[in-house]
């Protein structure tokens, strides 16, 4: 069973980029969330893909959109990069069906932006 | 919303002792679960243990065990035999039907294990 993996594992970019971090989640997992972490804090919720479209979103500004594929794999988009987006971001994945099950992360990608 | 309160940045224990990492929550919701997450340098986020609300037996791993006090709205974490790869930022979760399951964090335990 693979589990959740992740790409880049480190990206640098500059202020006014744009970025596309991607996320693959476990085999037999139907949904995935995203998750930014700052430095020194807990991660704080981004958003949630579900049968390919959005089912949750939290307080992240639309420059932070996202896409889930038919294979539920997820890709997480930021435009307009600021310096304070510098931070690991986490993909997590879950079955849902009558309710969602535990959520598995994968190793992060760390975005720096200069 | 829901809010995870984690009341000690940092604690440490000695190799072998037991240890217990403390965590308060507050929601409205009465179908929820609770998680520990720990989270070592090398920065992915792994699954300690996992408790239902609905359930009043607290959850058992192995050496990882919690106290959950529902009216309270605390779930502590026990760590027993701690051992030099316990030493990580544990992190406590919130996970609500009402908001679509997502994860509401602490901001996190740092533990140190000394030798």
């Amino acid at each position: 069973e693979t589990g959740v993996t992740q790409s880049p594992t480190h990206l640098i970019k500059t202020r006014g980029q744009q970025v596309t971090l991607r996320c693959s989640s476990q085999s037999g997992h139907n949904t995935v969330s995203w998750y930014q972490q700052a430095l020194g804090q807990g991660p704080q919720f981004i958003f949630q893909y579900y049968r390919e479209e959005e089912n949750g979103r939290g307080n992240f500004p639309p420059r932070f959109s996202g896409l889930q594929f038919p294979n539920y794999s997820s890709e997480l988009n930021v435009n307009a990069l600021e310096l304070d987006d510098s931070a690991l971001y986490l993909c997590a994945s879950s079955f849902s069906g009558e309710y969602q099950e535990t959520q598995y992360f994968g190793p992060g990608t760390r975005l720096l932006v200069l | 919303a829901q809010t995870v309160t984690q009341s000690q940045p940092e604690m440490s224990v000695q190799e072998a002792e037991t240890v217990t990492l403390s965590c308060t929550y507050d929601t409205s919701e009465s179908d929820y679960y609770l998680f520990w997450y720990k989270q070592p340098p090398s920065r992915q986020m792994i699954l300690v243990i996992r408790q239902e609300a609905y359930k009043q037996q607290n959850a058992t791993e192995n050496r990882f065990s919690v106290n959950f006090q529902k009216a309270a709205k605390s779930f502590s974490l026990k760590i027993s035999d701690s051992q030099l790869g316990d030493a990580a930022m544990y992190f406590c979760a919130y996970s609500g039907r009402g908001s679509n399951y997502k994860l509401t964090f602490g901001k996190g335990t740092l533990l140190t294990v000394n030798p």
